[in-house]
């Protein structure tokens, strides 16, 4: 079975904090995803990679950035968190091929005090 | 025009009766679509996949495709209370590896 790892599930971080995201998969996928889903607005894409050290702008990258290093394992980072940062935070990992579906980690709640 | 659009407000449908669910995508060149299933609290999860026109059964679901009129529907039959969850239409973005989502449809199956 696929298995896609958040390294949270909840988090708690205070306004200017510097805060890591990270993500694992284990089937060796290329593209990997972030996300984040908000009531009403459904889920929203902050950045991809594509590859290692390969990554693409989202709808919603400002205020984050990201970073790729090994193939399986996928960052996202808060620069300086905000408060309309909170939010759940989805990763998903899939294969490079047209006829594969995306599989996704637990989430990670985070709450900006 | 978003690139993938789903019908906004929860739709409620009886026990045993059909829940049908469609979304609209912009990239007319898009070859792949998913449904994805969300349970309040937890992750998405895959139901369907579908890659060429027509429909796509498997069990109670079952996923039609229209690439002319650029979308993608899903029917629930016999619709259960364990179906109650969000439903996520998902596009694969042609060319660049972009998987773009619709905001979801709340389905509440009243027992």
């Amino acid at each position: 079975d696929v298995k896609v790892t958040q390294s949270s599930r909840y988090l708690v971080k205070r306004t200017g904090e510097k805060v890591f995201l990270e993500c694992v998969q284990d089937m060796d996928h290329e593209n990997m995803f972030w996300y984040r889903q908000d009531p009403g607005l459904g889920l929203r894409l902050i950045y991809f990679s594509y590859d290692v050290k390969m990554k693409e702008k989202g709808d919603i990258p400002e205020g984050y950035s990201v970073s790729r290093e090994k193939k399986e394992r996928f960052s996202l980072i808060l620069e300086s968190a905000s408060t309309n940062q909170t939010s759940m935070y989805l990763c998903a990992s899939r294969l490079d091929r047209e006829d594969t579906e995306a599989f996704f980690g637990q989430g990670t709640r985070l709450t900006v005090v | 025009q978003k690139e993938v659009e789903q019908n906004s407000g929860p739709l409620s449908v009886p026990e045993g009766a059909i829940a049908s669910l469609n979304c609209t995508y912009s990239d007319r060149v898009s070859q792949s679509f998913f449904w994805y299933r969300q349970y309040s609290g937890k992750s998405p999860e895959l139901i369907m996949s579908i890659y060429s026109n027509g429909d796509k059964e498997d069990g109670r679901f079952t996923a039609q495709l229209n690439k002319a009129s650029q979308y993608v529907s899903l029917l629930i039959r016999d619709s259960q209370p364990s179906d109650s969850a969000t439903y996520l239409c998902a596009v694969l973005l042609y060319g660049n590896n972009r998987l773009a989502f619709g905001k979801g449809n709340q389905v509440v199956v009243i027992p």
